[in-house]
C-alpha cells in the first residue's frame, strides 16, 4: 500500500515546454486534488475529480488541464509552461465518506 | 478576505515544552471542518488532526489536540511535550460548509524546537 505516488520529484522546464505530472492513489479513494505551493502563500487548489470521469477547476487553474484516467490515476498537464508555474505541486486524495485529505510526497518544477 | 489565518509566521519552543499555534478562520456556514497539517524540510504534507464544527469535543491525536473555540472562530493547535522532530511547517485548513473537495490553507507558522 504505497499511498498517493507522483512522479516525476523534480523537473526542469524551459519556457513554452509541456509537461504532464502523473499522479496515482491505491487506497481507492472516489476524490483526487493538484495542488499547488508558492512559498508563503500556503497550498491553492488548481482542479479536484469528485469521481472517475469528472474534473472541477479549483482556485487557481489557469495554465493547465487534468484527466482522471480512471480510479487511481490523476494527472496534471502543463500545455505551455510559464515560469510562474515553478512552484511545488501537490497530488491528494480524499478518505471515501470522510473530509481527510492524504498528499503525495510533490513535484517541485522549475520554469526557466 | 482571508479565510484562515495563521498570525506566528515562527514560532520557538524547547524540546519537551507545550507549544500553541494559532490558527482563526472565517467562514457563514454551519457546517464545516478544520485540520492541521505538518511539513517537515522533506517537503511531505502529513495529517495531523481534524475537528468537525459540530464535534462536541476538542479533537486529540497523541500529542496533538486542537484548542477549538466555536465562538472566537479559532482551532489552535497544541503540541504536548515537544520534540526536536516536531521542528516543521504547520498548516492550517478550512473545508466549508458540504463541499467536501476544496480545502483552504492558511500560509503556515514554522515551528523550531530547540535543545
Amino acid at each position: 500500500n504505497a499511498g498517493v505516488t507522483q512522479t516525476p520529484k523534480f523537473q526542469v522546464l524551459k519556457t513554452g515546454q509541456s509537461m504532464t505530472l502523473q499522479c496515482a492513489q491505491d487506497m481507492n479513494h472516489n476524490s483526487m486534488y493538484w495542488y499547488r505551493q508558492d512559498p508563503g502563500m500556503g497550498l491553492r487548489l488548481i482542479y479536484y475529480s469528485a469521481s472517475e470521469g469528472t474534473t472541477d477547476k479549483g482556485e487557481v487553474p489557469n495554465g493547465y488541464n487534468v484527466s482522471r484516467l480512471n480510479k487511481r490515476e490523476f494527472s496534471l498537464r502543463l500545455e505551455s509552461a510559464a515560469p510562474s508555474q515553478t512552484s511545488v505541486y501537490f497530488c491528494a486524495s480524499r478518505v471515501n465518506n470522510l473530509d481527510t485529505q492524504y498528499f503525495g510526497p510533490g513535484t517541485r518544477l522549475t520554469v526557466l | 478576505a482571508q479565510k484562515i489565518t495563521q498570525t506566528q509566521p515562527g514560532m520557538f519552543v524547547q524540546e519537551k515544552e507545550a507549544v500553541t499555534l494559532d490558527c482563526t478562520y472565517d467562514t457563514s456556514d454551519p457546517s464545516y471542518g478544520l485540520f492541521w497539517y505538518k511539513q517537515p524540510s522533506s517537503g511531505e504534507m502529513i495529517f495531523l488532526i481534524y475537528q468537525g464544527s459540530y464535534d462536541q469535543q476538542n479533537a486529540t491525536e497523541g500529542r496533538y489536540s486542537l484548542n477549538f473555540q466555536k465562538a472566537r472562530k479559532s482551532a489552535n493547535l497544541v503540541i504536548s511535550a515537544s520534540q526536536l522532530g516536531d521542528s516543521a511547517m504547520y498548516f492550517c485548513a478550512m473545508r466549508e460548509g458540504g463541499d467536501t473537495d476544496k480545502l483552504i490553507f492558511g500560509t503556515g507558522t514554522r515551528l523550531q524546537v530547540f535543545p
